[in-house]
């Protein structure tokens, strides 16, 4: 089983829709997670830390459950530059901490 | 200010050829990572440094590879002989801190070996 697991897609949308991506992760121990974007041909970046109460950015909202040990991020509104591959990272207390990458959920947000 | 420079940003070589791929972190940063890229396996982190020092190397996938980071602005990752199973995009990342701060990557370096 692999630490990290996400629907890898594509998931096709119009603009202006609302789509999830749920993401869930196997080390209970896990502290830290977050979301990164990584662009066709670019490198990811870190769109968003997830914590335990939840939080907001615009129009994201990142969700996680510890005791389900799944994480999930909410985009409304979408728009064409949401276009792009979606990372759930987690980090891992084995061997000093290191973030462990999901294999990404791709998102193409149609006109 | 300037990101993570890497370089090349792009490498064709031909089997059995040693390939030296080289990334600047961010002034400032105290941690630095190599992570590569395919499609099958997606983003794996082969090493990382805290303060110039290898912590976890246990992502490197054989002998065949080394990593080296002589002094805070400046790190290496080597491939030899290189084959053509490590074609892949090598990403660097750098960090302000402890593993668990955010990482900024550099733009990567596309490497095809023949």
């Amino acid at each position: 089983r692999k630490e990290v697991e996400q629907d890898p897609g594509p998931f096709n949308v119009p603009e202006g829709a609302t789509v999830a991506f749920n993401c869930t992760y196997s080390n209970s121990a896990s502290q830290s997670f977050f979301w990164y974007r990584q662009d066709c041909r670019k490198e990811p970046k870190l769109l968003m830390s997830v914590y335990s109460s939840g939080n907001e950015d615009g129009r994201f909202t990142a969700q996680l459950n510890r005791a389900s040990q799944y994480i999930s991020l909410l985009i409304r509104d979408s728009k064409l530059s949401d276009s792009a591959t979606y990372l759930c990272v987690v980090n891992t207390l084995r061997q000093g901490g290191k973030l462990i990458f999901g294999q990404g959920t791709e998102l193409s947000v149609k006109p | 200010d300037a990101g993570v420079i890497q370089s090349p940003r792009h490498e064709v070589t031909e089997m059995g050829q040693e390939v030296t791929l080289r990334c600047k972190p961010i002034s400032g940063h105290n941690s630095l990572f190599w992570y590569r890229q395919t499609m099958m396996r997606g983003l794996e982190l082969l090493i990382y440094f805290n303060n110039n020092v290898p912590i976890d190397d246990s992502g490197m996938p054989e002998d065949r590879f080394s990593a080296k980071m002589p002094n805070a602005s400046f790190s290496t990752l080597k491939i030899q002989p290189s084959e053509p199973r490590d074609s892949a995009v090598y990403f660097c990342a750098s960090s302000l801190g402890p593993v668990q701060e955010t990482q900024y990557f550099g733009p990567g370096t596309r490497l095809l070996v023949l």
